[in-house]
Formats: C-alpha cells, structure tokens, sequence
C-alpha cells in the first residue's frame, strides 16, 4: 500500500509570491491534516479536510487555504508569501471515525518551502 | 489549556539504557486515543505506539511501551535498550473521539550517547 505522497519536496518561493503544495493521502483514507513545522513554534495544526469539506481549522492567517479533492487528494495555497512562512510543510492521511488502534495519522515526507 | 504537553525539551541516554519521555494531556471526552511519533533529523514522522483510553493494558510494540495513567491523565513513553538510532524528537497525540484534529505536544529531543 503506498504511504502519504507530497509533492514538491522542496521549494523556493520569494515574498510576495503563492504557492500551491499537494498531498495525496493513502488508498481510502479520507481525511487528510495540514500542518506547518518550524523549529520555533513546532508543529502546528493548519487545518483538516474531510470529504472535501474542512472540518477543522487552526489559528492561521486567511493566505493560508485549502481543499480536498473527490479522490481525497488535498492542496494548499499560502498568497502573499512572507519570510515566516518559511518552514516543513506536512500533510497526514487518516481512516475517518472513531480514535482507535489503526486510526493514526500517517504522514507524507513533507514540502520544505523556503521564502526568499 | 493544552491539550498535550511534554515538558521535556531534550533528554540524554546512555545506549542499551532505558528512556522515558513524558505526555500529559487534558480531555473531556472520554473517548480518545494517545499516540506516539518518532521525527529523526530527515523530517518524516514516524508512528510508534498508540493506546486507547479503554484499553485496559498499557500498550507495547517492540522496544516501545506506553505507561499509561489515565487518572494522572499521563501517557509517557518508554524504550528500553536504547539505540543510536533513538536518536530523534519524539510527538506526544491525542485524538478526542469529536472531532478528528490530532492535538500535537511540542515534542522531546532524545539523544542517545554511545
């Protein structure tokens, strides 16, 4: 079964600019999670899309967005880059439902944006 | 209130010695999950262990074993025997049964000193 792909890996935008980052979660997990890592603030929870609906959403800024397609695939967009946003990008897939033992989150390898 | 907390920043071990690195959480639902994530220096996030707040018996996988107090609302890690390749930051979760969003702490880095 192939794990959580993110694509690109790396990216290197300058200020001002948007981005688009993509997730594809694995084979029949619906849910997929955003997070943003720096190494001063952690991890820290951007938002959640479930049926391409977002069900959760975390205290980030309106250039931060996203979506889910109807393969469960997810992007999501930053406008107006600004040098703090500098930082891993991380994208976790999940089976929907109660928390139980096989309802972990699985994560992709990450998007490393760097803004100039 | 946080959800998670994991009050230690960094911690040392001595290879082949046992480790553990702790988890409190705060939740009102009584339905929820605890989960462990390793995070080595290449960035991927690795799931370790998990425990339901039902399960009866502390959980274990491997090296890995979950000392879970649900009184204290404490969910620490332990690994025994210790390797260079512990070397990592490890997460401390929680998902509440509401809801879907995993509630992360701000991690422990674990060095592992030969």
């Amino acid at each position: 079964k192939a794990g959580v792909t993110q694509t690109p890996r790396y990216l290197i935008k300058t200020r001002g600019q948007q981005v688009t980052l993509s997730c594809s979660p694995i084979s029949g997990h619906r849910s997929v999670s955003w997070y943003q890592q720096t190494p001063g603030q952690g991890l820290q929870f951007l938002f959640e899309y479930f049926s391409e609906t977002q069900r959760n959403k975390g205290n980030f800024p309106g250039r931060f967005s996203g979506r889910q397609f109807s393969n469960s695939r997810s992007e999501m967009n930053v406008s107006t880059l600004e040098l703090g946003d500098s930082a891993l990008y991380l994208c976790a897939s999940s089976l929907a439902g109660a928390p139980r033992a096989g309802n972990e989150q699985f994560f992709g390898p990450g998007t490393r944006l760097t803004v100039l | 209130a946080q959800k998670i907390t994991q009050t230690q920043p960094g911690m040392f071990v001595q290879e082949k010695e046992a480790v553990t690195l702790d988890c409190t959480y705060d939740t009102s639902d009584p339905s929820y999950g605890l989960f462990w994530y390793k995070q080595p220096s290449s960035g991927e996030m690795i799931f370790l262990i998990y425990q339901g707040s039902y399960d009866q018996q502390n959980a274990t996988e491997g090296r890995y074993s979950l000392n879970f107090q649900k009184a204290r609302k404490s969910a620490n890690l332990v690994i025994s025997a210790s390797q260079l390749g512990d070397s990592a930051m490890y997460f401390c979760a929680m998902r509440e049964s509401r809801g879907n969003q995993f509630y992360f702490g701000t991690g422990t880095s674990l060095t592992v000193i030969p």
